[in-house]
C-alpha cells in the first residue's frame, strides 16, 4: 500500500540551527511531492512541491527539499530556523496517475526555542 | 481574497446523531476535497469531487459517510449515525484543477461525538 513516512514526530531546535525533516515514500511509480505547514491556530499551506526538474525544491520562507528518487525520499531543510518557524510539517505525495488521491504522512512538530 | 470556509468551526453531538460539515471552496476553483485528521494520525483522504464528474469516493471509511456538491460549488459531509471514532478535524481543501494544483486548506471543523 502506498505510504508517507515521516520518522519525526517531534524536532525542538534553538533559534538559527539547520533543520532537516525526513519523508520517505513507498509508491513505485512516478510521484508529486508536496511539503505542508500548518502554524499554530492557522489551516494548513502549502511550503514547496516537486513535480519534475531540478530535484532540489525551494519553498516559502527559506524552506528547500531535496527529491532523491533511488531512496524515496523528499526531505524538507532549512539552513537556520526561527521562532516563528514553529509549525506542523506535513509531507504528502500524489501518485501521478491518480491526480485525486494525496497521501499524508503523519506529520513532524516543529519547536524552535527563542 | 477570501480563502476556503467550512462551517460549523466545532461540533459536539452524542453518539448516534447525523451531522452535516459544510464547506465552502475558493470561487472557480473546481476540485475539492475533504480529509480528516484523527488524533495522532496523518490527513486521511475521504472524497474528492472535480467538475461535474462522478466524485472519487474511495476515501470514505463505511457507507455512513456521504458528500454532496451543489452546483459545483458548495460541499456537505454528512455522517450519519455518528460513533466516537468518528471524532476528527474534517478538513476541505480546494484546488483550481485536477492537475495537481496546489490544495487550499479551509480551517476545519472539529467534530467530537460524545
Amino acid at each position: 500500500a502506498q505510504s508517507v513516512s515521516q520518522h519525526n514526530h517531534h524536532v525542538i531546535l534553538s533559534e538559527a540551527a539547520s533543520l532537516e525533516l525526513g519523508c520517505n515514500y513507498s509508491y513505485g511509480g512516478t510521484v508529486n511531492l508536496f511539503w505542508y505547514v500548518q502554524y499554530p491556530g492557522q489551516h494548513l499551506q502549502l511550503l514547496l512541491k516537486y513535480f519534475s526538474g531540478d530535484p532540489l525544491v525551494k519553498g516559502i520562507k527559506g524552506f528547500e527539499a531535496e527529491f532523491i528518487k533511488s531512496k524515496f525520499s523528499f526531505n524538507l531543510r532549512k539552513p537556520s530556523v526561527q521562532w516563528s518557524d514553529t509549525a506542523e510539517y506535513f509531507c504528502a505525495v500524489t501518485p501521478y496517475s491518480s491526480a485525486s488521491k494525496i497521501i499524508f504522512g503523519s506529520g513532524t512538530r516543529l519547536s524552535i526555542r527563542p | 481574497g477570501a480563502g476556503v470556509s467550512q462551517s460549523p468551526s466545532n461540533k459536539v453531538t452524542e453518539k448516534g446523531k447525523d451531522v452535516e460539515l459544510r464547506c465552502d471552496p475558493i470561487s472557480g476553483h473546481t476540485a475539492l476535497y475533504w480529509y480528516r485528521q484523527s488524533l495522532g494520525q496523518g490527513l486521511e483522504f475521504l472524497i474528492y469531487f472535480q467538475g461535474n464528474s462522478a466524485p472519487d469516493k474511495s476515501g470514505l471509511p463505511s457507507d455512513r459517510f456521504s458528500a454532496e456538491r451543489t452546483g459545483g460549488s458548495v460541499s456537505t459531509l454528512t455522517i450519519q449515525r455518528t460513533q466516537q471514532e468518528d471524532s476528527a478535524v474534517y478538513l476541505c481543501a480546494s484546488s483550481q484543477d485536477s492537475s495537481n494544483q496546489p490544495q487550499h486548506f479551509g480551517d476545519g471543523t472539529r467534530l467530537s461525538i460524545l
